[in-house]
């Protein structure tokens, strides 16, 4: 069935990086955009990032355009979210998400459980 | 980009029809025909409900239901149930970029 499993979570300091994964299983990944979503503690989901299928175009919110970078190899079925210059407000449960494409346009359809990411010193 | 507003909480008893709103601008919610409805239970994947406004994926139960007018888009949730119980949140398509609601916590009494 289809599956996305992050991971690379954990505690960082405030600066650091941090790069999370994304596996993706029981579709063709290269055939489908990709997205990072967010939820800080006792807060909303918040769109991160989203890159094409074939990693050709990316975009970023405004809150992480210039720290993180959204990547994929394809060859591996895997998404990733390279963070850098964290900070107390990048603290939140990351998911990565499957975009619908044609099935379902402009939608987040498939969502991993996410992975949780503390910056803290 | 904002967030989309939603209230923070709604409630209904079981049978009962609710109805969760989603405002946004006409930058986003107005400007286009992609808004999306997710449930969420903590520590668990957000669940596809609606998208494209008023399509529901297949599994999902018809007693869901989405619209918009404007720059508000609309969540009724029919015949409540107590598996229905969670956390509720509108997206919408912004150009190039994705903007949530701040979710809402639906009870059912």
């Amino acid at each position: 069935q289809v599956q996305l499993v992050e991971s690379g979570g954990g505690v960082v300091q405030p600066g650091r990086s941090l790069r999370l994964s994304c596996a993706a299983s029981g579709f063709t990944f290269r055939s489908h955009a990709m997205h990072w979503v967010r939820q800080a503690p006792g807060k909303g989901l918040e769109w991160v990032s989203q890159i094409w299928g074939d990693g050709s175009n990316k975009y970023y919110a405004e809150s992480v355009k210039g720290r993180f970078t959204t990547s994929r190899d394809n060859s591996k079925n895997t998404l990733y979210l390279q963070m850098d210059s964290l900070r107390g407000e990048d603290t939140a449960v990351y998911y990565c998400a499957r975009d619908g494409q044609q099935l379902m346009k402009y939608t987040m359809d498939v969502w991993g459980q996410g992975t949780t990411v503390t910056v803290s010193s | 980009q904002s967030a989309l507003t939603q209230p923070p909480s709604a409630s209904g008893s079981p049978g009962q029809s609710v109805t969760i709103s989603c405002t946004g601008t006409s930058s986003d919610v107005g400007g286009y025909n992609y808004v999306s409805w997710y449930q969420h239970h903590p520590g668990k994947a957000p669940k596809i409900m609606i998208h494209e406004v008023n399509k529901r994926p297949s599994g999902v139960p018809d007693r869901f239901s989405g619209s918009k007018s404007g720059n508000t888009a609309s969540l009724t949730v029919s015949g409540l149930q107590a598996e229905d119980e969670g956390d509720y949140y509108c997206t919408s398509f912004a150009g190039n970029s994705w903007v949530f609601g701040g979710g809402t916590k639906l009870t059912v009494l």
